[in-house]
């Protein structure tokens, strides 16, 4: 079965750094990649998506990278603000798998003054 | 005005006993989608309907049963609720099904459910 693994460990970065997350999957490669941001308390808020023929994405201060050959995808925020402070997850949808999005277990961000 | 609304957003209850989650998005989506989130924060689906019709079902105890009575509404109706169903359920909707759209989830605040 599909594996998806985040840092688990929270990140704590000083405001103005650029923050990097990882999202690593095994097995098949996947169609697409979502990152999404998820508020204390909140649903998660779709962020960016990236295909598989995309090597990168940018949004504003954000950029998502997606390594198909590594497996992996990164998260970048440049210039982090404490309003970045957040769980970001990564979500991958699999070719052949029914179309079912496929969560990470988020990675919790600290900007620090 | 909120895109995907779930009430109640909290909800203690004894074990034993039925509960329903409801949920509307008025976003004009035809695919709506029932998550559950445990204690470790893991996003996992459980069911989705598109367009009134149910097209995933997760393993996930018959106990559990989703209703759409039409493509704006999904309730999500528990029975017998057990301690282990404790956890943050959330409600949300795509565009459509496919792929075309990059099927962006957009999701409700949470309802968080603690069984006692």
């Amino acid at each position: 079965s599909q594996k998806i693994e985040q840092n688990s460990e929270a990140l704590n970065i000083q405001e103005g750094k650029t923050a990097t997350l990882t999202c690593n999957y095994t097995n098949y490669s996947p169609a697409y990649l979502q990152w999404y941001r998820q508020d204390p308390g909140r649903g998660p808020v779709f962020l960016l998506l990236i295909r598989e023929n995309e090597k990168e994405k940018r949004k504003e201060r954000l950029k998502v990278t997606f390594d198909t050959t590594l497996k992996q995808s990164l998260f970048h925020i440049t210039a982090s603000q404490p309003a970045d402070s957040a769980t970001y997850l990564c979500a991958l949808l699999f070719t052949g798998g029914g179309n079912k999005l496929t969560f990470g277990t988020g990675t919790q961000l600290k900007v620090e003054l | 005005d909120t895109a995907v609304s779930q009430t109640p957003k909290y909800l203690v209850t004894q074990m034993g006993n039925d509960k329903s989650i409801k949920c509307e998005q008025n976003l004009g989506h035809d695919t709506m989608y029932w998550y559950k989130q445990d204690s470790k924060k893991f996003l996992k689906i459980m069911f989705s309907y598109n367009n009134k019709e149910l097209i995933i079902n997760e393993t996930v105890p018959n106990r559990f049963s989703p209703k759409s009575p039409d493509k704006a509404h999904l309730n999500l109706h528990i029975n017998s609720l057990e301690l282990g169903d404790s956890a943050v359920y959330f409600c949300a909707s795509s565009q459509d099904w496919g792929q075309g759209y990059g099927n962006t989830i957009y999701f409700g605040e949470g309802s968080w459910l603690t069984v006692v």
